[in-house]
């Protein structure tokens, strides 16, 4: 049974461009959960989804990010012209109706 | 009332002695909490969990320990080895609706030999 998977694991944008990011859930799971960690912080919530639906965006910021989890496919989490601040670690967990979250090995982001 | 609060933020512990990590949350909704364990660029790996209709749970070398009325829980690694030189994150929320982790700020332990 695959974990939590994400790709790229490694992603390099130059200012202005978009970067997204891909979260494909652990078999059976169909909640998802985006969290950024800024080197040698904790990790902070973003966005929770379930299939086709964003249940909770609190931790969003306003603009430029988007994310999504459509019926086929994984989720996606996508940052439109990147500065230089979103430079950070973007995990990805998962779980199932209501027991642990499981999270991915993360893709680094890198703003030029 | 979404915080939780970690302590300390940095831990060195000897070879076989015992590491104690320790958090404080304010929301009296939460009642699911669990520990994660990150290594320097890999994701975070869950570690142990525990329910408040429990005041302990013990897994191996760790042990999680409850005090409801205190709104405190902590993370008890015995016989720590260097191999458990890692960040430790606790975590809180409410496990009914599937709702978000709320993360401490994360403790780095470094255990000597």
């Amino acid at each position: 049974n695959a974990g939590v998977m994400q790709n790229p694991r490694h992603l390099v944008r130059r200012r202005g461009q978009e970067a997204r990011l891909r979260c494909s859930p652990m078999k059976g799971h169909s909640h998802v959960y985006w969290y950024r960690q800024l080197p040698e912080e904790g990790l902070k919530f973003m966005v929770y989804l379930q299939k086709e639906n964003i249940i909770d965006e609190s931790g969003m910021p306003k603009e430029r990010f988007s994310a999504e989890f459509p019926k086929e496919g994984p989720s996606i989490l996508r940052i439109q012209q990147v500065v230089r601040g979103d430079s950070a670690a973007y995990f990805c967990a998962s779980s199932p109706q209501a027991g642990d979250r499981f999270f991915g090995p993360g893709t680094r982001l890198t703003v030029l | 009332q979404q915080q939780v609060k970690q302590s300390p933020q940095s831990l060195i512990v000897q070879k076989g002695g015992i590491s104690i990590i320790n958090c404080a949350y304010e929301n009296t909704a939460f009642d699911y909490f669990p520990w994660y364990q990150q290594f320097p660029g890999k994701g975070p790996a869950l570690l142990i969990a525990i329910r408040p209709d429990v005041s302990e749970k013990k897994e191996g070398r760790f042990t999680i320990s409850f005090n409801k009325s205190a709104k405190q829980f902590s993370l008890h690694i015995m016989d720590s080895q260097p191999g458990d030189s890692a960040t430790y994150f606790c975590a809180a929320s409410m496990i009914g609706t599937a709702s978000k982790l709320t993360f401490g700020t994360g403790t780095r332990l470094q255990v000597t030999l």
